[in-house]
């Protein structure tokens, strides 16, 4: 089973600054990866797949680049709606699909 | 507007059991794998099972394997999952998710809002 390892846990940003979070797969998924945000109470959203390409109706604020083992998203000029808990998972080798424990994006 | 809505959860006993329905609207479900994702407190998403288009091929994860049991009903647009034997590692937030397959494997492109399943005593 492939482990996912996002850091940090949590990141503390100012509204209208940058935030880049971390995915690291323990052995190589090369693009075969997505990006989730999840709001309290809410299921999660699909941001991201293929590690760079923004789902449907995506701003373009969010940004996912990597390969390999290393992925970063990118949430460019933070929007209050922005904060939430940011999961990565992999699919490249299945089964199962795994996930990241997730990224708590907070205002700072 | 593509939906997906979870029922079912609630509080239960170990070794108890409970069914977990899901109603998809706004799409053709029986064109879509389908799949159930829980939240567990502390660690975050984890995988349960996965169910094709005419319910001839499921898979679930080792943790549940022989305890839970996906299944659909295309005719009512209903995804299923039956839960016998639970424990308390079973507690979470179950997510009912649509499958996007993509090379090699699957990503998630619609959920719904999630059913709390608490096994305690």
């Amino acid at each position: 089973e492939i482990v996912m390892t996002q850091s940090p846990a949590t990141l503390s940003v100012s509204v209208g600054e940058r935030a880049t979070l971390s995915c690291r797969a323990s052995q190589s998924i090369s693009y075969n990866l997505a990006w989730y945000q999840q709001k309290s109470g809410q299921g999660p959203r699909l941001l991201i797949y293929g590690a760079h390409t923004r789902a449907t109706g995506i701003p373009d604020r969010f940004s996912g680049s990597g390969s390999g083992t290393e992925f970063f998203l990118t949430v460019s000029s933070l929007q209050s709606d922005d904060f939430a808990v940011y999961f990565c998972q992999q699919y490249h080798h299945w089964p199962p699909i795994t996930f990241g424990q997730g990224t708590r994006l907070e205002i700072k | 507007e593509m939906n997906l809505v979870e029922s079912g959860g609630g509080l239960v006993q170990p070794g108890g059991s409970l069914r977990l329905s899901c109603v998809a609207s706004g799409f053709t479900f029986r064109a879509y794998w389908m799949h159930w994702i829980r939240l567990v407190p502390g660690k975050g998403l984890v995988w349960v099972a996965r169910i094709n288009t005419d319910a001839s091929t499921t898979s679930h994860a080792d943790s549940v394997e022989g305890r839970f049991t996906i299944s659909r009903d295309n005719l009512k647009n209903i995804l299923y999952l039956q839960m016998s034997d639970l424990r308390d590692e079973d507690t979470a937030t179950y997510f009912c998710t649509r499958d996007v397959t993509y090379g090699s494997g699957s990503f998630l492109d619609l959920w719904g809002q999630g059913s709390l399943v608490t096994v305690s005593s």
